[in-house]
């Protein structure tokens, strides 16, 4: 049973580049969230993408932006990067919209230079 | 709105000697709680949760008990190994409305020989 899978593992971007990060989720989980977790510190949660809908939002400006695709799998696209988005983003499936837990990713290392 | 508190780390240990990582939380209703643990280079892990009032979590030797009246989801073990060097966060998720994990800053363990 395969796990929740991203790619690439590591990335160096340039200030003002664009980036699309990608998650396969867990198999059987219909449901994505995206979360950057900045060094030293706890992941923040980004969106929730369901039903090819973002249905939730964290705190993010509209430079980050998602997609789900009708295999369940997700993208997470950054605009203009600034130094500051140099994080690990993790990415979670869950099965629906419901309590269940979130299994994680092993995250893609964005570094912005 | 809904937060978790927990100590700050590094916390050092020797092996076999008994860890506690407090974490206390803030939130409207019964949230359920969590602990993940990540290993260097890697994702989250689930380690334990629990979704109510007096639960006890437990897995691979760790516990964690729901203090509805201290709001609080102290990790604990009575013997730590080497194995066990990662940086553990405490989670909580709402169960009402929408259900995003809101983690803490995460506490370093480093066991020693």
């Amino acid at each position: 049973d395969a796990g929740v899978t991203q790619s690439p593992t590591h990335l160096i971007k340039t200030r003002g580049q664009q980036v699309t990060l990608r998650c396969s989720p867990k198999s059987g989980h219909d449901t994505v969230s995206w979360y950057q977790q900045a060094l030293g510190q706890g992941p923040q949660f980004i969106f929730q993408y369901y039903e090819e809908e973002e249905r939730q939002r964290g705190n993010f400006p509209d430079r980050f932006s998602g997609h789900q695709f009708p295999n369940y799998s997700s993208e997470l696209n950054v605009n203009a990067l600034l130094l500051g988005d140099s994080a690990l983003y993790l990415c979670a499936s869950s099965l629906g919209q419901g309590p269940g837990e979130q299994y994680f990713g092993p995250g893609t290392r964005l570094t912005v230079t | 709105g809904n937060s978790v508190t927990q100590m700050e780390g590094p916390v050092t240990l020797s092996e076999e000697a008994f860890l506690t990582i407090n974490c206390t939380y803030t939130a409207t209703g019964y949230p359920s709680l969590f602990w993940y643990v990540q290993y260097p280079g890697e994702g989250l892990q689930l380690l334990l949760k629990a979704t109510k009032a007096d639960d006890k979590g437990s897995n691979k030797g760790f516990e964690a008990t729901y203090r509805k009246e201290t709001t609080s989801f102290h990790l604990e073990k009575g013997s730590v190994q080497v194995s066990d060097s990662a940086v553990y966060f405490c989670a909580l998720k709402a169960n009402t409305g929408f259900q995003k994990l809101v983690f803490g800053t995460g506490t370093r363990l480093l066991v020693s020989p």
